[in-house]
């Protein structure tokens, strides 16, 4: 199973930041949190990934509290190409270092 | 620099038929994994390998087998096709070397059984 909780949609205006939540409250300590996205049918593409500090790159930023309980992936301009299926996935250290993909959140960004 | 790369894109097989799904990568990864896509739903791992010679079992192995037998090659084999396993296949690979585990998926494969 899965070990995160996203909420299943959401919508952003185009333009203005998308502030994506993930809830993970059994992460162990050495347990990475990645977030992956999916357009159409496309295979998933790569955002980020963090341990627990918080992570930037050219796509997007991924703000992880303290406890490591939650996270969140901010893209700091949603554009009509960032309509997408988003997930939040958390390593299985004790199996393999698998990903379970849950159902992630399907983002539509309007004009 | 190909990255993941699977063959077919597309396939139709009739009930009962067996097909081998291809996957092939260029990044020297020694973790590999297949995943399948039902419509609407997310991806269930159906098995993984952690290098050449070495295959585990995912959430979803009924039907399917696969081997290892070099780094860059893991294929999938549908013994048997049933309608069920109507889906879009992706094919990934890693390298978890200090400790993150990024994936490279490839383009996935369409599979329909009549």
């Amino acid at each position: 199973d899965a070990k995160t909780t996203q909420p299943p949609s959401m919508d952003c205006a185009e333009g203005r930041a998308a502030n994506l939540p993930c809830n993970h409250s059994t992460i162990s300590g050495n347990e990475y949190v990645y977030w992956y996205r999916q357009i159409h049918s496309q295979g998933p593409q790569y955002i980020i990934h963090g341990l627990k500090n918080n992570e930037t790159n050219e796509m997007a930023s991924l703000i992880i509290t303290e406890d490591r309980k939650s996270s969140t992936l901010i893209l700091p301009h949603a554009t009509l190409r960032d309509t997408a299926v988003y997930y939040c996935i958390v390593q299985d250290k004790a199996a393999g270092n698998k990903l379970t993909f849950g159902g992630g959140t399907r983002v539509l960004v309007k004009p | 620099n190909a990255g993941v790369t699977q063959t077919p894109k597309f396939r139709i097989l009739k009930i009962g038929q067996s097909m081998t799904l291809q996957c092939a990568q260029d990044m020297n990864h020694n973790y590999m994994y297949w995943y399948r896509q039902d419509p609407g739903m997310g991806l269930k791992l159906i098995y993984y390998s952690v290098g050449a010679g070495i295959t585990d079992k995912g959430e979803v192995p009924n039907g399917y087998n696969v081997s290892r037998s070099t780094t860059e090659d893991f294929p999938l084999r549908l013994e048997l096709a049933a309608p069920s396993q109507t889906s879009v296949y992706f094919c990934a690979s890693s390298y978890p070397g200090s400790g993150a585990n990024v994936l490279t998926f490839g383009a996935g494969s369409r599979l329909t059984v009549l």
